[in-house]
């Protein structure tokens, strides 16, 4: 099942500097994206989400875009801090269904 | 802050045998769910429940899969006769009704080892 995927395995960043990270999905009915992050030995947390009719979405530091017409998705993270060292997972899921299709991860690492 | 919570953390268990994963859902929340993760692959889907129902399942959750409320804050899923292959991170989600893009809130999950 390769609906969602998230290209990059990890990603290295200087704290401070903006984190980045992609998604790109295939289905054209996903309706609602959201974004985990996953420490080892825990359960995803929800950190933002955003629906098909909207191309962005901003909670504090954390900022998630949409492009429809290329079905890419990205999260945005400024400043980065070593706390938001993690794995990062998007998930996706259409109108007319609860469940969450999920990507494969990026494993974002924070460094001072 | 309220959250999902799961027992237990860590469940070593013979293949033939049955399990039960408990999960207490968020308390205000009135969907359920249950996915797992497979050492090194993605997070998948396995069911969702609504209303004492079983709303959807995935093709994972065969006759040997079956999910209860026994009353009105457990949640629990239950594997008859496992198979080594079952051995994955099994992870409890909820969500509100109103939340208004999905929003599904997991819980620590449970190591199942099959052994």
């Amino acid at each position: 099942d390769q609906q969602v995927k998230q290209n990059s395995p990890s990603l290295s960043v200087q704290e401070g500097r903006i984190s980045i990270l992609n998604c790109d999905y295939t289905n054209s009915m996903f309706d609602y994206f959201l974004w985990y992050k996953k420490y080892p030995a825990e359960g995803p947390t929800f950190l933002i989400s955003i629906s098909s009719i909207k191309d962005k979405n901003e909670d504090g530091r954390f900022t998630v875009f949409l492009n429809k017409s290329a079905k890419h998705l990205s999260l945005h993270i400024v400043p980065s801090q070593p706390g938001d060292s993690a794995v990062y997972f998007c998930a996706a899921s259409a109108y007319n269904t609860d469940k969450l299709i999920f990507g494969t991860g990026t494993r974002l690492q924070v460094f001072p | 802050e309220p959250e999902v919570t799961q027992t237990p953390s860590h469940q070593v268990t013979q293949m033939g045998q049955e399990v039960i994963l408990r999960c207490v859902p968020i308390s205000n929340h009135l969907y359920f769910y249950w996915y797992r993760q497979i050492l090194g692959q993605k997070v998948e889907f396995l069911v969702s429940f609504y209303n004492n129902e079983i709303s959807e399942k995935s093709e994972i959750f065969d006759d040997q899969f079956s999910v209860e409320r026994p009353d009105g804050s457990n949640f629990t899923l239950k594997i008859r006769s496992t198979k080594l292959e079952d051995s994955a991170m099994y992870f409890c989600a909820s969500r509100r009704s109103d939340s208004p893009y999905n929003e599904q809130f997991f819980g620590p999950g449970t190591r199942l080892t099959v052994l």
